[in-house]
């Protein structure tokens, strides 16, 4: 089962930020959290991960709680195109340890 | 660089039916995933392949379902016999390494049983 809990739907304006939460409050010392997202009708697309800093790349920036109980992936400009079901995923730093998908947030960004 | 390729890109069949989906992964990664998703559903995975070699197949349904991945590129998963609940897409990704961040995926199948 998914360790995180994500809203099941957020609306954005574009040009605005989309702040996405993350709850994963029983998150282990070395589990991640990954961010991906879905467009619909296409597999699902890495946007960023972390372990306790927060991290930016040229897609988002993930910006994690100091107990690290929660999340936020944040799209700075909010674009149609950002319209997807984000997936907030924990995953341990072994190589057995799989991704597991939850039922994810889905982003609307309005026009 | 290619993505992740799959095909075919839909499939209508009849309960009790076969169908089989092909995968063709990013060259030089040496891990392979089939994903099952059902409307409305995040992604389930079914098997991992490590080359040609499975890692994992525990929720993969080994009495209708079959998967190879001949020579560790190509992989083939196969359906017999459909069932409805089989009704969904079927998504392959690859990544570098199992322990690597990113997976890439492809297109998918989206498979209607009826």
């Amino acid at each position: 089962d998914a360790k995180t809990t994500q809203p099941t739907s957020m609306d954005c304006a574009e040009g605005r930020a989309a702040n996405l939460p993350c709850n994963h409050s029983t998150i282990s010392g070395n589990e991640y959290v990954y961010w991906y997202r879905q467009i619909h009708s296409q597999g699902p697309q890495y946007i960023i991960h972390g372990l306790k800093n927060n991290e930016t790349n040229e897609m988002a920036s993930l910006i994690i709680t100091e107990d690290r109980k929660s999340s936020t992936l944040i799209l700075p400009h909010a674009t149609l195109r950002d319209t997807a079901v984000y997936y907030c995923i924990v995953r341990g730093g072994n190589r057995d340890d799989k991704i597991i998908f939850g039922k994810g947030t889905r982003l609307h960004i309005l026009p | 660089e290619a993505g992740v390729a799959q095909s075919p890109r839909y499939k209508i069949i009849e309960k009790r039916q076969s169908v089989a989906f092909w995968c063709n992964p990013i060259s030089g990664h040496a891990t392979l995933y089939w994903y099952q998703q059902i409307l409305g559903q995040g992604p389930k995975l079914l098997i991992q392949f490590q080359n040609n070699g499975v890692v994992d197949d525990s929720q993969l349904p080994k009495d209708r379902f079959s998967a190879e991945r001949l020579k560790g590129v190509d992989s083939t998963l196969k359906i017999q016999p459909a069932k409805l609940e089989d009704s969904a897409v079927y998504l392959c990704a690859s990544s570098l390494a199992r322990i690597a961040y990113e997976q890439y995926f492809g297109p998918g199948t989206r498979l209607t049983v009826t």
